[in-house]
């Protein structure tokens, strides 16, 4: 079965550092790779995406993720974070299109703490 | 353009009650998925709807279970509520049943008593 680690729980940083929250995943086959966002109380805001393609995907708010197939990672990046990043952030992988359906398959959420 | 919007925000329940949540999709999307998302963890996968259709079902009970309309919106109902099925249900919109992107409602928040 396919799953997606993340592997920090909670990732404390000060203001203007740069971060990197990890995430791999598991499939013998390709997989779509997404981020998302989600601030307290709200839904999920996709951050960015990885469908095909260059491996360096750039997304909203100043985040960047790298796909790299030998080491099944697409760890997030940021240069300089900003108090208002602090939330919690979420990898999800989905199959290609097969058995009729698609899913995301999430990890468990890195809780990105921003300290002045 | 409005994106997906979910009702109730809050709900509370007792045990062993039912409870029936909605959502309806960004205009033009004709695909809809239900989420589960227990505090502290990730959302897990209940079912996607296309075109009126259950396309794909998770790892949940038959006490879940869900239908799509005719304008794409859907309800999410679950029977028999437990104290466990307290948690934030996600629903996420896309335009066709083809793996793109998810688009997220805000959620609505179940509390089970």
């Amino acid at each position: 079965a396919q799953s997606v680690t993340q592997l920090d729980s909670q990732v404390p940083v000060f203001e203007e550092a740069p971060v990197e929250l990890r995430c791999n995943y598991s499939s013998s086959v390709s997989v779509y790779l997404f981020w998302y966002v989600q601030y307290p109380n709200q839904g999920l805001q996709l951050l960015l995406k990885y469908l095909s393609g260059s491996t360096l995907v750039k997304g909203i708010n100043g985040f960047e993720a790298e796909f790299n197939k030998s080491q099944t990672s697409f760890h997030l990046r940021k240069p300089s974070v900003h108090i208002s990043d602090t939330a919690e952030y979420f990898c999800a992988a989905q199959p290609p299109f097969s058995g009729g359906y698609n899913k995301l398959i999430f990890g468990a959420g890195t809780r990105l703490a921003v300290h002045p | 353009d409005a994106g997906v919007t979910q009702s109730p925000t809050h709900l509370i329940k007792t045990r062993g009650q039912h409870v029936t949540l909605r959502c309806s999709p960004i205009s033009g999307h004709k695909s809809v998925s239900w989420y589960q998302q227990v505090l502290g963890q990730g959302p897990q996968f209940i079912f996607q709807y296309y075109e009126k259709e259950e396309r794909g079902r998770g790892n949940f009970p038959d006490r879940f279970s869900a239908r799509q309309f005719p304008n794409y919106s859907s309800e999410l109902n679950v029977n028999a509520l437990l104290l466990g099925d307290s948690a934030l249900y996600l629903c996420a919109s896309t335009q066709t049943g083809t793996p793109e992107t998810q688009y997220f409602g805000p959620g609505t928040r179940l509390l089970v008593l």
